[in-house]
């Protein structure tokens, strides 16, 4: 019964490959996020999703192309790895895009890129 | 633009003491606050959030905040820790026009036993 979950919860790649983070909200929200969260725990918006639609794209290199298939699914694949993409992603969604809206969050995925 | 201040990056405190996580923000209009807490290997969830009305906010867990709008800070409190809080917390502000939370580096809080 988990509301907001992400595959795989660990990643170890080399520099140079190409992943895919998955994310599945069981909460009906209209509205899905990708976080990055550096070493230092400080918490980037990346991207946000309405309706299958991207609505915010946050100075990401175009390395990085998120992928909503449904409402309930936002995807990120990660072209051509580099060391610095080393992080922990977080995937969260929220009923509508408001600003009154909490987030919720899923457990996070663990990248470290060797 | 708005920016959210936690001044304190740890706060050891030991088991049953009371303590005070401080956040602070600047805006120039009105915003929502929140505090999220993340334990260790998890996803952020949420404490409480202040959108409107008393400006003290009970949140679960026993933690609470109190919105102070002439200092600008949202600090979040609570009388007695347990082990099971240690965990990293963070407040978040949203204002008009944006629904993408600005947070703020976080506060660890490390309780003792």
């Amino acid at each position: 019964d988990t509301a907001v979950s992400q595959t795989p919860k660990y990643l170890v790649t080399q520099m140079g490959n190409d992943k895919s983070i998955k994310c599945e909200q069981n909460l009906g929200h209209d509205t899905m996020y990708w976080y990055k969260q550096d070493s230092k725990k400080f918490l980037k918006i990346m991207f946000s999703y309405n309706n299958k639609e991207l609505i915010i794209n946050e100075t990401v290199p175009n390395r990085f192309s998120p992928k909503s298939p449904d409402k309930a699914h936002l995807n990120l694949h990660i072209n051509s790895l580099e060391l610095g993409d080393s992080a922990v992603y977080f995937c969260a969604s929220s009923p509508v895009p408001q600003t009154e809206e909490t987030q919720y969050f899923g457990p996070g995925t663990r990248l470290l890129v060797l | 633009a708005q920016s959210v201040t936690q001044l304190d990056s740890q706060v050891p405190v030991f088991e049953e003491a009371p303590v005070e996580l401080r956040c602070n923000y600047s805006s120039s209009v009105s915003v929502y606050l929140f505090w999220y807490v993340q334990y260790p290997n998890q996803g952020l969830q949420l404490l409480l959030k202040y959108l409107s009305g008393s400006t003290l906010v009970k949140g679960i867990n026993g933690f609470e905040a109190e919105f102070n709008k002439s200092q600008t800070s949202f600090h979040l409190r609570k009388p007695s820790v347990h082990i099971s809080d240690t965990a990293e917390y963070f407040c978040a502000v949203t204002k008009g026009g944006s629904y993408i939370p600005t947070f703020g580096r976080g506060t660890s809080l490390i309780v003792h036993p």
